[in-house]
């Protein structure tokens, strides 16, 4: 299994500018969750997803942000506009749910993104 | 909703020595609580995790021990070695359950010397 894949690894862009973070799950992993890693404020959970419905969004900043999972292989997360402080490292997390023994996440590499 | 706080921020220790961080949690419903050790540059992984019908666990040099009634829990690293030098993270979780996110706690980062 290739695990969770995300695209792209890194990300400059300029404030402004419209970014889309992408996440392949674990094949029959059926939650999907997003997170924000910064120094500041650790790993803060952004949205997550059971079978394709988002379940938990109250982690989303504001309405610059969007989460989506059209199908059980895909997810994005979408920043418009994205300002300087989104700069961050945005990590997609999968796992089986509900009544498997391991609960445990497992991670995508994460996207590093830099908004300037 | 959960809390989840983790000390200490950071540890230094000789090869060899062991290394203990702690964490408490709020919630006295969640019943999982996965650690999760994250190298410079890398993702988080999971190393080891307990339930709450047990009270401690065991990996090799890795422990965890969970105390419900004191809501707290700590990671124990016996022997340690350079290459455990990394950011530790504690989570807790009500699992399962539609509500079953994890809450992290801040991280403490680990240093060995050698």
């Amino acid at each position: 299994d290739a695990g969770v894949i995300q695209s792209p690894r890194h990300e400059v862009t300029e404030m402004g500018q419209e970014v889309t973070l992408r996440c392949k799950p674990i094949s029959g992993h059926n939650s999907l969750f997003w997170y924000r890693q910064t120094m500041m404020r650790g790993l803060e959970l952004l949205i997550y997803f059971n079978n394709n419905v988002p379940i938990d969004d109250s982690g989303m900043p504001e309405d610059r942000f969007s989460a989506k999972m059209p199908n059980a292989s895909f997810s994005t997360l979408k920043i418009q506009p994205s300002e300087p402080r989104d700069s961050a490292v945005y990590f997609c997390a999968s796992r089986l749910y509900p009544g498997h023994q391991d609960y445990g996440y497992t991670f995508g590499s994460g996207t590093r993104l830099t908004v300037v | 909703g959960e809390n989840v706080e983790q000390h200490p921020s950071t540890l230094s220790v000789q090869e060899g020595d062991s290394a203990v961080i702690k964490c408490t949690y709020s919630d006295s419903a969640s019943n999982y609580f996965p650690w999760y050790k994250q190298e410079l540059g890398k993702r988080p992984q999971l190393i080891i995790d307990i339930r709450s019908n047990v009270g401690e666990k065991k990996d090799q040099r890795i422990a965890v021990t969970l105390n419900k009634t004191a809501k707290h829990f700590s990671l124990h690293i016996t022997e340690t070695q350079p290459e455990d030098s990394a950011v530790y993270f504690c989570a807790a979780s009500k699992s399962p359950g539609t509500a079953s996110k994890l809450t992290f706690g801040t991280g403490t980062r680990l240093q060995v010397m050698l």
